[in-house]
């Protein structure tokens, strides 16, 4: 069964950088996309981007001088920095595998960005 | 953008009825078409993809159904634990893209 385990601060400073890390248990990283979504009560969920195993990304116009998604296939985990955070990116983040559609998703990880 | 228009924003139903949700794209879209369902304090579920496909584990309740710009979620009758969020995501190769509608709340009534 494939499972999705997320981490990272959950409370952030205005400027500083989001950090979240999400590991794949059951199954390889390699030959799936994998994705970071953010939800919140206002925007609803956006997508964020998308990496594969080989590094390959592809971002969220709007966020794509502020984010980086990286993969450790030694460690069949992905990764998510957006940095020179605003409380405008406090929001439930999600990690999840998927192309086309997300199929697997991780717990989420509410990230409040206040002074 | 391909911008999704989900309606209504909230259907109240009472166990056993029929449930239609809208999703309706800016401009007309591949099969790439999914639905998800959210409960409060959940990760989205996949219910449906490129349209018309149930995800594993789904009952056959949910059928899906659309082309171009129009699509719809049927849930033929509602079981107590169908009373959730619904949400349509479609996929854009240029630019390369996952957009969500804003989402239907199913709701007891």
């Amino acid at each position: 069964q494939v499972q999705l385990q997320q981490w990272g601060a959950g409370l952030l400073k205005p400027s500083e950088t989001l950090s979240l890390t999400c590991a794949v248990y059951g199954e390889s990283l390699t030959g799936f996309y994998w994705s970071w979504i953010r939800q919140t009560p206002g925007r609803g969920l956006e997508w964020i981007g998308e990496v594969i195993h080989t590094g390959d990304a592809n971002y969220r116009p709007s966020l794509k001088s502020r984010v980086t998604i990286s993969v450790d296939t030694s460690k069949n985990q992905f990764s998510l920095s957006l940095n020179s955070v605003t409380a405008a990116d406090t929001a439930v983040y999600y990690c999840a595998r998927g192309r086309d559609e997300l199929y697997y998703w991780g717990q989420g990880t509410l990230v409040t960005v206040s002074s | 953008e391909i911008v999704l228009t989900q309606s209504p924003a909230t259907l109240s139903l009472s166990p056993g009825e029929r449930a239609t949700l809208s999703c309706r794209a800016s401009q007309s879209i591949r099969n790439s078409l999914a639905w998800y369902q959210q409960k409060p304090g959940q990760a989205p579920r996949l219910l449906i993809f490129d349209v018309s496909n149930r995800a594993s584990g789904i009952p056959p309740r949910f059928s899906a159904s659309g082309s171009g710009t129009d699509f719809t979620l049927t849930i033929s009758s509602l079981e107590p634990e169908d009373f959730a969020v619904y949400y349509c995501q479609q996929r854009s190769n240029w630019p390369r893209a996952l957009t969500f509608g804003g989402g239907t709340k199913v709701e007891i009534k």
